[in-house]
């Protein structure tokens, strides 16, 4: 299985700084049809999941610019420029290449 | 308005089995896969099991093939997990997700599934 691996898994921020979350992946991303299917999601206390990323740097419809994703083959990156306090949550990537899909560890994103 | 409504949690023994449902809205739900992932309480996201949107092709995390049977009924719009031989570490949220590659535009919000004795 493809293992995802984030860091930091605890990120204090300051209101208006920006953040940086990084994922790893064990293997290459990019999927045959030369895709590379790396997505993020934020978590916030007590709700479903919701996506903000998808094929690395494509944003889902209305998600605030501030949030950004990069990165290729096994190394990517979730930016947000000007973190806000509804930003507080976990926030996850995953990689939908590879059978089985799988999940980050996680990160968790705090006001300081 | 694209809307996943699960239903079937509960409270079942270990070694017991319960079936979850997802009843879908808003979309073509027979052109999309979809796919289930857990969150056991107070730890990360888990995928679980994935479905095609014609269902001939299926597939499972290793810790719940030959347990779970992931399912699909498209004249009711409808996903399904058949989950049989329940443990405790299968106490979790389970949500429904459209998609299998473009996995997650999507979420339900999640039936709560506890094995305990």
């Amino acid at each position: 299985d493809v293992v995802m691996t984030q860091s930091p898994l605890s990120l204090p921020v300051t209101l208006g700084q920006p953040a940086s979350i990084s994922c790893r992946s064990s293997q290459s991303l990019v999927h045959s049809d030369g895709n590379t299917y790396l997505s993020w999601f934020q978590q916030r206390p007590g709700q479903s999941p919701r996506r903000l990323i998808y094929k690395v740097s494509d944003r889902d419809s209305g998600v605030p610019d501030r949030f950004s994703g990069s990165g290729s083959g096994t190394d990517f990156t979730l930016k947000i420029s000007r973190v806000e306090a509804e930003d507080v949550g976990v926030y996850y990537c995953m990689q939908g290449t590879h059978w089985p899909r799988t999940f980050g560890q996680g990160t968790k994103v705090e006001i300081k | 308005e694209v809307q996943l409504l699960e239903s079937g949690g509960g409270l079942v023994q270990p070694g017991g089995s319960l079936r979850l449902s997802c009843a879908a809205s808003g979309f073509t739900f027979s052109s999309s896969g979809m796919s289930w992932v857990r969150q056991a309480p107070g730890k990360g996201l888990e995928w679980v099991s994935g479905i095609r949107g014609t269902a001939d092709s299926t597939y499972y995390a290793d810790s719940v093939k030959g347990r779970f049977t992931i399912s699909r009924d498209n004249s009711k719009n409808t996903l399904y997990l058949q989950m049989n031989s329940l443990s405790v570490e299968d106490t979790a949220i389970y949500y429904c997700a459209k998609g299998t590659v473009h996995l997650g535009d999507y979420w339900g919000q999640g039936t709560l599934v506890t094995v305990s004795s």
